[in-house]
């Protein structure tokens, strides 16, 4: 069974521009979640989508958006960037129907930088 | 929102000793409780997980134990190996029908071979 699939893995970008990051689920699953990873804070829960109908959403501001599509696969959208925005962006799926109930599986992550 | 520390953040051992890791949460209504490891590179995996009815639990060289009381649920590895070397961390569910996890903030276990 294929894992949970990020592309790109790596990313330079520069303040201002924008990004689209994609996150491909385990096959079945119908839940995918966004993390943002930094030294500083940790891991941070960006949104989680079920059913391509978001259905929590973590204290980003709105310059973080996400969608999921008819296939479970889903992409996060970060725009205007800042500095502070360099992360490592960590997509997680589940079988969770009504709300998590298990193990989050996590794909290797897209490692963000902001210059 | 759930309120979760992680300690100790940084833990060195001697291979083939043991480490404890400990992670205290807020919610009473948690009821699920695991522990992911990263290493390099990665994303976190879990490695072993228990659910609020029960108290201990064992897989090999690692076990969870958890005291609902005092709303804290522990870590240990036995007889440590290199490849233990990584980051754990915990994540309790915030009760039934939740849809994040609140991450500790992580340990980073060094085992010294």
């Amino acid at each position: 069974k294929a894992g949970v699939t990020q592309t790109p893995r790596y990313l330079i970008k520069t303040r201002g521009q924008q990004v689209t990051l994609s996150c491909s689920p385990i096959s079945g699953h119908r839940s995918v979640s966004w993390y943002q990873q930094t030294p500083g804070q940790g891991l941070q829960f960006l949104f989680e989508y079920f059913s391509e109908t978001q259905r929590n959403k973590g204290n980003f501001p709105g310059r973080f958006s996400g969608r999921q599509f008819s296939n479970s696969r889903s992409e996060m959208n970060v725009s205007t960037l800042e500095l502070g925005d360099s992360a490592l962006y960590l997509c997680a799926s589940s079988s969770g129907q009504a709300g998590l109930s298990g193990e989050l599986f996590f794909g290797e992550g897209s490692r963000l930088t902001v210059l | 929102g759930e309120n979760v520390e992680q300690h100790p953040s940084t833990l060195s051992v001697q291979e083939g000793d043991s480490a404890v890791i400990k992670c205290t949460y807020s919610d009473s209504a948690s009821n699920y409780f695991p522990w992911y490891k990263q290493e390099l590179g990665k994303g976190p995996q879990l490695i072993i997980d228990i659910r609020s009815n029960v108290g201990e639990k064992k897989d090999q060289r690692i076990a969870v134990t958890l005291n609902k009381t005092a709303k804290h649920f522990s870590l240990h590895i036995t007889e440590t190996q290199p490849e233990d070397s990584a980051v754990y961390f915990c994540a309790p569910l915030p009760g039934a029908g939740s849809y994040q996890l609140t991450f500790g903030k992580g340990t980073k276990l060094s085992v010294i071979p």
